[in-house]
């Protein structure tokens, strides 16, 4: 069975530049997430997804960050403009639905450099 | 709201002494509880959870961990470890009732020496 696919898996731009992150999830699972790792710190969820619907996305920085998942599968998450505290890694995950104590399967992630 | 602290942030051991990494959490509500292990250049893998029962769960690989309700505590423990566990681990929270995201802690990075 596929895992969760990202990329790109390393990306470096300057400052006030945009950047694109693609996850596709392994397939059938219903709940896909969006995490940040910045370095020395544990995975802090951005958005939630349900199907094609937006679950949580209280801790989304809304002005410069996006997200969609418009068929209900893969998912892209955007930031325009990226500033240096952005640097991190970019964490896809996925599960078989929202119920509370399933497992989730991550990618392996998208390290972004901002300079 | 939930928090999740691991009061470790690095763990030096030598090949075959026994290890803790230790959590606690803090919630409101009742929760399950994860530990999450991420492998060099690789994405983070359940390690085991805790969902209701026996305080007392454990890994296919010899970890095991204890939820103490009274201490809001879940640590992690091997009785002898081997340097394939060298690696990050990442305690975590869910809460019962908001869906299945998971609130996790800062990380320990757990480095086995021969």
């Amino acid at each position: 069975e596929a895992g969760v696919a990202q990329s790109p898996r390393y990306k470096i731009i300057e400052k006030r530049q945009s950047v694109a992150f693609w996850c596709n999830p392994i397939s059938g699972h219903a709940t896909l997430y969006w995490y940040q790792q910045i370095l020395g710190q544990g995975p802090k969820l951005l958005i939630q997804f349900q199907n094609n619907g937006v679950v949580d996305d209280s801790q989304l920085p809304k002005d410069r960050f996006s997200a969609e998942r418009l068929k209900g599968v893969d998912s892209t998450l955007k930031i325009q403009p990226a500033k240096l505290e952005d640097s991190a890694v970019y964490l896809c995950a996925s599960s078989l639905g929202p119920e509370p104590g399933g497992e989730l399967f991550f990618g392996e992630g998208s390290r972004l450099t901002v300079l | 709201a939930q928090s999740v602290t691991q009061l470790d942030s690095q763990v030096p051991v030598f090949e075959e002494a026994p290890v803790e990494l230790r959590c606690n959490y803090s919630s409101s509500v009742s929760v399950y509880l994860f530990w999450y292990v991420q492998y060099p250049n690789q994405g983070l893998q359940l390690l085991l959870k805790y969902l209701s029962g026996s305080t007392l769960v454990e890994s296919i690989n010899g970890f095991e961990a204890e939820f103490n309700k009274s201490q809001t505590s879940f640590h992690l423990r091997k009785p002898s470890v081997h340097i394939s566990d060298t690696a990050e681990y990442f305690c975590a929270v869910s809460d019962l009732g908001k869906g299945g995201k998971l609130i996790f802690g800062q990380g320990t990075e757990l480095s086995v020496k021969p």
